[in-house]
């Protein structure tokens, strides 16, 4: 079965909006990362955590690990036209480092 | 170079065509991997190469064959395709645990895709 559940499907927001998307995970996870695709384009790295607890920003992004290492969070403070693409989480277990689960991913449309 | 390259972009091929795709790096990865991305999914990993040996098949079947031929080139060899195997195919590669930087070691760079129909 599915292993990383990501909501909501989609969000349309307009330009100046919050947006944020979450991971939940059925098992501990050893580390996840997050990615965004443009459309027609491939996934690109945005970042990874690997702490408990931890907590990221990149300018507008800001990027959670839960303290469980079970559920992540992507949150982006005044969504730009720029923040338009699906954006998916992808998490590995200890034991398997190289072997991603990716979430179903979250489709974001930002309306000027 | 943090490039990673598909060859080609586009393939259409019948149900009993051979065909392969090809896919570089040299970024020094020792980690490549091949997902299937279908419309508005996720990618779905298919194989990893780590030290060019395949490390994980997550079940695919046997008309989807991987080669890893040297630390820089993956390659997938398709046989007797299905209509349902259409899809945009992604290469990607990752440095491995052990060998990488403090932040984001394993942080996969994927190349454009192949995008395969076939008929």
């Amino acid at each position: 079965g599915q292993q990383v559940m990501q909501i909501p499907q989609y969000q349309h927001v307009q330009e100046g909006e919050d947006f944020t998307t979450y991971c939940n995970s059925s098992t501990t996870l050893s580390n996840i990362q997050w990615y965004k695709q443009r459309p027609g384009g491939h996934p690109v790295f945005l970042i990874q955590l690997v702490k408990s607890g931890e907590v990221k920003k990149q300018k507008r992004l800001t990027f959670q690990f839960g303290e469980a290492k079970k559920n992540s969070s992507l949150h982006i403070t005044a969504t730009q036209t720029t923040d338009v693409g699906t954006y998916f989480c992808a998490g590995a277990r200890a034991y398997n480092f190289n072997k991603f689960y990716f979430g179903s991913g979250t489709k974001l449309n930002v309306k000027p | 170079d943090t490039e990673v390259t598909q060859t080609p972009k586009h393939l259409v091929m019948g149900m009993t065509n051979k065909k392969s795709l090809k896919c570089e790096q040299h970024m020094g990865h020792r980690a490549m991997y091949w997902y299937k991305q279908k419309a508005k999914k996720p990618p779905e990993l298919m194989f990893v190469y780590s030290y060019e040996k395949l490390s994980i098949n997550e079940s695919v079947p046997s008309r989807f064959s991987p080669e890893c031929p040297n630390s820089s080139l993956l390659n997938l060899h398709l046989h007797a395709l299905q209509p349902e195997d259409s899809a945009l195919y992604l290469c990607a590669s990752s440095q491995e645990r052990g060998i990488a930087a403090p932040a984001n070691y394993n942080e996969q760079f994927f190349g454009p895709g192949t995008r395969l129909t076939v008929l």
